[in-house]
């Protein structure tokens, strides 16, 4: 079946790194995908999304990374904040491209 | 900028009993999503509409019902709840299909007992 998973459950970094969060799919028809952040308390927000015709894409801070050759996807925030510590979520299309299916997400703890 | 608003924020509910989950969006937008998150989980799709009048099964339908008579409105219907719907409840809505970004409410915290 469809399923979105990432590899670590959580990932804890100090002040300054650079981070990378990971994430496995299944579904090779995927074409889009898409990294969300969520505070404590509050509904996903957008950070970066990524389609299936292109490997690389850059934001603000952040690089979402996609290799369809193994199904992987992954999320660089250079300069982690403390700011930054969240729940991430990889996200992929599903097979009828009508709605977005979630992995489990990434807790990440920047420390000062 | 409201985007998407769910009220309640926080509700508790006794087995058995029935309430409305309310979402409303302002951007147009003809996607709209129920989703459900238990505690350290990832997003699990209810029921999704691309257009007024028109609804469909995600992964977890059943307990749940919901309609789509406009656009902006996107309700979620718990007939009986169970102690298993305890969770958080986002909405969300987008402009295309899923792949585009979709815009998620605040959630809804809810408690069965």
């Amino acid at each position: 079946g469809e399923s979105v998973g990432l590899h670590l459950p959580t990932l804890s970094v100090q002040e300054g790194d650079n981070s990378i969060i990971n994430c496995a799919y299944s579904n090779s028809a995927s074409d889009y995908f898409i990294w969300y952040k969520q505070e404590s308390g509050k509904g996903p927000q957008f950070i970066i999304d990524i389609r299936s015709n292109m490997d690389k894409r850059q934001g603000q801070r952040v690089t979402v990374l996609l290799n369809k050759t193994v199904k992987h996807l992954s999320l660089q925030i250079a300069a982690t904040q403390p700011g930054d510590s969240a729940v991430y979520f990889c996200a992929e299309n599903d097979r009828a491209g009508t709605a977005l299916i979630f992995g489990k997400g990434t807790t990440l703890s920047v420390s000062s | 900028n409201a985007g998407v608003t769910q009220t309640p924020k926080f509700r508790i509910l006794k087995i058995g009993q029935s309430m409305t989950l309310q979402c409303a969006q302002d951007m147009n937008h003809n996607y709209m999503y129920w989703y459900r998150q238990d505690p350290g989980m990832g997003l699990k799709l209810i029921y999704y509409s691309v257009g007024a009048g028109i609804t469909d099964k995600g992964e977890v339908p059943n307990g749940y019902n919901v309609s789509r008579s406009t656009t902006e409105d996107f309700p979620l219907r718990l007939e009986l709840a169970a102690p298993s719907q305890t969770s958080v409840y986002f909405c969300a809505s987008s402009s295309g299909t899923a792949n585009t970004e979709a815009f998620f409410g605040q959630g809804t915290r809810l408690t069965v007992v």
